[in-house]
């Protein structure tokens, strides 16, 4: 089956510092990638939607200054976590559609981010 | 996409049938039912989908009801690893956009 990556699968930073979280998809090309934030106990909060080759469209009270996407490349997303606060702390979650099957999502393994 | 109801949680003893119910009464004709599963700290996996036919696959069957305003995913034998929170999803397939997730159903199959 389709496989999405991401990494690092976790990460702890001093509060300021800026995290970069990779998604891969390995054995297909996805025109579009989600990503998706989840506090404990919370479900899946979607946070913004990234096109290869234009800027992403963010979801209603999420900052794009704050949480820079970049999707360079059909099989490459990147979320970069500037300034990062411990509210930040989240397991941040990534989802590709795959252009070859009409409507399929694939999700990566998630990134816990904690932030010190 | 259509709001969906589920149970917050339910139990299952292991090796029984876990039946998990959703409800999802506003879907529109070409909305399709995706059921994924999210076990602890990972991300979500896919399960099935369907659109009216009830469906099988080696993880589950889908269940759809002709009016199509509810399903039911059923695991046949439950195991211990199956242990999740079971998210009932509907979604236009052809409209390319997201999936939104509502609270799911936190399956606990228990020895």
């Amino acid at each position: 089956g389709a496989v999405v990556s991401q990494h690092p699968s976790w990460v702890i930073c001093k509060s300021g510092t800026s995290v970069k979280i990779e998604c891969r998809s390995l054995d297909f090309q996805a025109t579009t990638m989600f990503w998706y934030r989840q506090f404990p106990k919370q479900s899946l909060m979607l946070m913004a939607t990234s096109n290869e080759g234009s800027k992403a469209t963010y979801e209603q009270g999420v900052e794009k200054d704050k949480f820079l996407i970049n999707h360079a490349s059909l099989t490459l997303s990147t979320l970069t976590v500037t300034s990062a606060h411990p509210e930040d702390s989240s397991f941040y979650i990534c989802s590709a559609r795959d252009r070859g099957r009409a409507g399929e999502l694939f999700f990566g393994e998630g990134s816990r981010l904690t932030v010190l | 996409d259509a709001k969906t109801t589920q149970p917050p949680s339910m139990d299952c003893a292991e090796g029984r049938a876990a039946n998990l119910p959703c409800n999802h009464s506003t879907i529109s004709g070409n909305e399709y039912v995706y059921w994924y599963r999210q076990i602890h700290s990972q991300g979500p996996q896919y399960i099935i989908h369907g659109l009216k036919n009830n469906e099988t696959n080696e993880m589950a069957s889908l269940i759809i009801t002709e009016d199509r305003k509810s399903s039911t995913l059923i695991l046949p034998h439950a195991t211990l690893r199956d242990t999740a929170v079971y998210y009932c999803i509907v979604r236009d397939i052809n409209a390319g956009n997201m999936l939104t997730f509502g609270g799911g159903t936190r399956l606990m199959v228990k020895p």
